[in-house]
């Protein structure tokens, strides 16, 4: 089974940097997918990892630890439109494509 | 370029009555298609996948089925809807052997 894990809330300052964690216990691995969800809204793509390291997309950035079964979401520059829910997923093994999700981040980027 | 469309944007329904959710995918051809429900409080939560027409997989064992009688048309079905069903249903596609998958905008199911 999969086991994914992320902090329940977060709040951040516009102009700031904030990370938002993500563990995950899997019976096999092969990819972790970042979304952005804004509220009553569907998630939107951000970002896929399956090598160790960082990738970088713009004010975006994400980490992966496969060792570690960690990943984080690196956001930059903050905005008030980055007020929304984070989502990291896991691609295990079995299945096509499918992915199991954590139940999100909701980060709150105050003024 | 790709788009997904899902239907009806809201829907309120009474205990017991049926269901019937449309999603349809176009400017592509066999992409994978899922069904997704996201519950208050609750993380997204995959019902169903199907990687070509007529062929469905079951995630999740409950009262919801799912056909896909065309390559680009996934439908989301009960016959008799429970309390617990009301949630945000949300159809996703991606490519064959890629897997970031685009979500289209939702159902909001209310069950009374």
């Amino acid at each position: 089974g999969q086991n994914i894990d992320q902090p329940t809330e977060m709040t951040a300052t516009e102009g700031a940097i904030v990370q938002i964690n993500c563990t995950y216990q899997t019976s096999g691995f092969n990819g972790l997918f970042w979304y952005q969800q804004h509220a009553g809204e569907a998630p939107t793509f951000l970002s896929y990892n399956v090598l160790d390291g960082l990738e970088e997309k713009g004010r975006f950035s994400s980490f992966l630890s496969r060792s570690k079964g960690y990943s984080y979401l690196l956001l930059k520059e903050l905005q008030m439109k980055d007020s929304a829910s984070y989502l990291c997923a896991v691609r295990g093994h079995s299945g096509y494509s499918t992915l199991t999700f954590g139940k999100g981040t909701m980060l709150l980027v105050s003024p | 370029s790709q788009t997904i469309h899902q239907w009806p944007a809201t829907l309120v329904q009474p205990v017991g009555s049926p269901l019937s959710l449309e999603c349809t995918v176009e400017g592509t051809s066999n992409p994978n298609l899922y069904w997704y429900r996201q519950a208050a409080g609750r993380g997204l939560q995959l019902l169903f996948y199907s990687v070509g027409i007529g062929q469905i997989s079951s995630e999740v064992p409950q009262n919801l089925s799912a056909s896909r009688p065309q390559d680009r048309q996934f439908i989301l079905s009960s016959k008799k809807l429970l309390l617990s069903d009301s949630g945000f249903y949300l159809c996703a596609w991606s490519l064959a052997g890629l897997w970031e998958q685009y979500f289209g905008p939702g159902t909001r199911l209310t069950v009374t």
